[in-house]
């Protein structure tokens, strides 16, 4: 079945160490990906997307994303992570490329050990 | 300032009893869509439309209405609310294709 696929339910990393946070998606062709941030009690905020072109992604707070269509994952990125970055973060798929559908994972918790 | 926003944010209602969720955009957006958050689930799309008049459902629309008389508003209806509708809400908003969704504060919703 078509999916959206976060493994990780909840991470923990030490401040200042690195993240990657896993998307994979089962979607034939090249969606649109996106990552959002949610803090607690918040709406959701865009970090960043991927349409077409350059497969490594910068987006705000110091986060990229690198999607590789061999293994059907867009995964996100930080290389050193801070406190104020604990939340729970979506990987989302555009399966038609289309903004009529737009499918979330399950979400990643993350939490940061001081 | 450019924002979505919806009221209520917590509304505590009884099974049976008709209930809307505004939610309205100042971003002059064609495309609004509503999501439900469940532990675990992520965010499901309930409904969505590309503009005035044009709505079609997502993946959850079972128990819910929607209408887009106007452009900015997508106020979400649930005519006969049940407690597997306990849910917290969003709605969302975006120029269309390509373009960044916004998010609303989102609408924690119980129902007894």
């Amino acid at each position: 079945a078509q999916s959206v696929t976060q493994p990780d339910i909840h991470i923990t990393v030490s401040e200042g160490a690195s993240l990657e946070l896993r998307c994979n998606y089962s979607y034939g062709a090249t969606p649109y990906l996106f990552w959002y941030v949610q803090s607690p009690g918040q709406g959701l905020q865009l970090l960043l997307k991927y349409f077409s072109g350059d497969t490594l992604v910068q987006g705000i707070k110091g986060f990229e994303a690198e999607f590789k269509r061999s293994q059907s994952s867009f995964n996100l990125r930080k290389p050193s992570v801070h406190w104020s970055d604990a939340a729970e973060y979506f990987c989302a798929v555009d399966p038609y490329s289309s903004a009529s559908k737009i499918i979330f994972g399950s979400g990643t918790r993350l939490s940061i050990r001081p | 300032e450019a924002q979505v926003t919806q009221n209520p944010r917590y509304l505590i209602t009884v099974t049976g009893k008709k209930l809307t969720v505004t939610c309205s955009q100042n971003m002059n957006h064609e495309y609004m869509s509503w999501y439900r958050q469940d532990p675990g689930l992520g965010l499901r799309q309930i409904y969505y439309s590309m503009n005035v008049e044009v709505t079609d459902k997502g993946d959850v629309p079972e128990g819910y209405k929607v209408s887009r008389k106007e452009k900015r508003n997508f106020p979400l209806i649930l005519e006969s609310p049940s407690p597997n509708q306990t849910s917290l809400y969003f709605c969302a908003s975006s120029p269309g294709v390509k373009e960044t969704q916004y998010f609303g504060p989102g609408t924690r919703l119980l129902v007894l």
